[in-house]
């Protein structure tokens, strides 16, 4: 069964850019017609959808955050990545990867990753 | 950009029926997902277009959309079902967007 498990920095300086990156295994990233997700949830908050990523390297992301996100893919690797830049206290969250198709649910996700920006 | 509006919170004894909705306009012309997040753990489905069970959700847990309220039926209810439940849609509208709903926190008396 496929499994996805981010990885990346847990602290980052404000004005930076935070740079995490999911692995998928059990299966390849790019068969199956998946889009593959990334999703942030502030602590105590609800889940926030920031955007996904075809295989084919089609990307949507969310109006709010869109001039600050790239999300990009490694079918070589079989890693998907993110990358969120000048960010600042706001950005501290759960960051979740989560595997989904168009119409369809995310199923599975990853574990997580909390990411916190701070001097 | 489309909306769902959950209630913040729902409370219900063990042994009774917890039902959970998520609102937006005519919402009952999209396909509603329902997400189980407990403490300190990753979402898992429990509920997908509108009424599936994932293998492995029991089947206590069941789901509707019609009009403007998609629901989430938790019947007798457990105390290990207490956890955040969140629905998610897509926005086809709005360039394929994924929108989730606020979160209900379900407690179990």
């Amino acid at each position: 069964q496929v499994q996805l498990q981010e990885s990346g920095p847990g602290l980052v300086k404000p004005s930076q850019t935070l740079s995490l990156t999911c692995t998928v295994s059990g299966g390849s990233i790019s068969s199956g017609g998946y889009y593959w997700s990334w999703i942030r949830q502030h602590p105590g908050k609800g889940l926030e959808w920031i955007g996904y990523i075809y295989y084919s390297g089609s990307t949507y992301y969310n109006p709010s955050l869109k001039s600050r996100v790239t999300i990009s893919v490694d079918t070589s690797k079989n890693q998907f990545s993110l990358k969120l830049s000048s960010v600042t206290a706001a950005d501290t969250a759960v960051y979740y990867c989560a595997r989904g198709m168009e119409w369809e649910p995310h199923d599975p996700w990853g574990q997580g990753t909390l990411v916190t920006v701070s001097s | 950009s489309y909306v769902l509006t959950q209630p913040p919170s729902v409370s219900v004894a063990p042994g009774k029926t917890a039902r959970i909705t998520c609102g937006g306009n005519n919402i009952g012309s999209k396909s509603v997902h329902w997400y189980q997040q407990k403490p300190g753990q990753a979402p898992v489905l429990v509920i997908y277009y509108d009424s599936d069970r994932p293998s492995g959700i029991p089947e206590r847990f069941s789901g509707s959309n019609s009009g403007n309220t998609a629901t989430l039926t938790i019947s007798r209810v457990e105390a290990g079902d207490e956890a955040d439940y969140y629905c998610q849609v897509w926005d086809s509208s709005s360039d394929h967007l994924v929108v989730f709903g606020g979160g209900t926190k379900l407690t179990v008396l």
